[in-house]
Parts: structure tokens; sequence; C-alpha cells
């Protein structure tokens, strides 16, 4: 069963960067047959896409977000990684990764998700 | 950039059915996958490309997408589907999510 599991600060200043890390067990990150995604929920509010990245390091990114956001791979540690730069506290919210299946651009199965908060 | 239209809110009696609709311009072109998210829940996929669903989601739940509108149809519905349901497709390369509706099973 493939899960997904996301970690990182709980808490981040307004400025900084927000880091978080997507570990994938009981299955491989190195599948040419899928996308690796992050996406975000503020409180209270609906589902935004941040962007997707292939076990190649190739990735899509939101327009809106794409000036602040990195999205990279390490395979060999089964991991995938958000970097958001300069956040406020629009960014507040909880971050999800989830597998991206690239011929339809679904997301399953999800993380359980993990809240960030901006604050000083 | 593109837009997907939900109801607020939509309200069934137990046993009855549900209908929440998914609004975009000509959405019947695109693929379009649903979501369920329960309370302090992350989402599971309920139904993607428009009609087809995942193992272990009951028969109860399908999709259709024609025109503008695409429709997730709850059948027979138990105090158990009361969730917030998402709509989403993929557009020039840019993952797109609907508003969301929250179902009330009275």
């Amino acid at each position: 069963q493939l899960l997904l599991q996301e970690s990182g600060p709980g808490v981040v200043k307004p400025s900084e960067t927000l880091s978080l890390i997507c570990t994938v067990s009981g299955g491989s990150i190195y599948d040419i047959n899928y996308y690796w995604g992050w996406i975000r929920q503020p409180p209270g509010k609906g589902l935004e896409w941040i962007g997707s990245v292939y076990y190649t390091g190739g990735t899509y990114y939101n327009p809106s977000l794409k000036s602040r956001i990195t999205i990279s791979v390490d395979t060999s540690k089964n991991q995938f990684f958000l970097s958001l730069t300069s956040v406020t506290a629009a960014d507040t919210a909880v971050y999800y990764c989830a597998r991206d299946e690239p011929t339809g651009n679904w997301f399953d199965p999800w993380g359980q998700g993990t809240l960030v908060t901006v604050s000083s | 950039s593109y837009e997907l239209t939900q109801p607020l809110s939509v309200s069934v009696a137990l046993g009855q059915t549900a209908r929440i609709t998914c609004g975009g311009d000509n959405i019947g072109d695109k693929n379009v996958h649903w979501y369920q998210q329960k309370p302090g829940q992350a989402p599971v996929l309920v139904i993607y490309r428009d009609i087809n669903r995942p193992s272990g989601i009951p028969e109860r739940f399908s999709g259709s997408n024609s025109g503008n509108t695409a429709t997730l149809t709850v059948s027979r519905a138990q105090a158990g589907d009361e969730a917030d349901y998402y709509c989403q497709v993929w557009d020039s390369s840019t993952g797109v999510f609907g508003t969301g509706t929250k179902v009330t099973v009275l």
C-alpha cells in the first residue's frame, strides 16, 4: 500500500522560506508512470494545487506561485520536497503531498497533511 | 485562468440521491476528477476521468460530464457520505480545483 507522509516545521516566520518533505513508502518514487504533487488548503477554504515533480526532476508549477516555489526530488531517499519563499500569512495552510497520475492528472493517494502557520 | 464553480452546499435525505455539479467552460472536453474530504482528513479520490471509480469506492458514487457541467451523483446517501466534495481538472499544464460543496445528509 502506497503511503505518503509530510514533515516539516509547523511555524514559519513572515518573509522566511517554508520547507517541507514528503516521504513515500510502500512504493518507489522512481516510477516512470507518475508525478508527485503538492496541494495546500488554507483553514476553512478550498484546495489549491501548488506543483508537481517527476523522478527526473522535471516540474510543473502553479503560475500564481511559480516565482516563489521550488519542488525537487531525491530518489535515493524516496522523498520529494517543497520550498516556498517569502511567505506571508496568506501561505498559512494544511500542505498535502500526493501522487499525480499524469495521463489524466488526478491525485491519489494523499498524505495526511501538515499544518504550516506563518507567524512571527 | 480556468475556473470551476460548485454550489456551496447540497442537502440530501438519508437514502436519497445527491447530485453535485461542477461548472466550467467546455468542461465536457476535459477529464474531471472528484474528491471527498471529511472533517480533519485528507481528500480521497472517489471518481477519476469523469466516470471511473477507484478500487474501494462504492458503486453508489458515479460521475458524468458533458457540455459545461460535470456531475457527481451519490445514490442511496448514507450518513458517512456527509463531507466536502471537490471537482478537479487539468488545464494548460495547471491543476485546478473547484470551489467545493458541503454535502449534508438529513
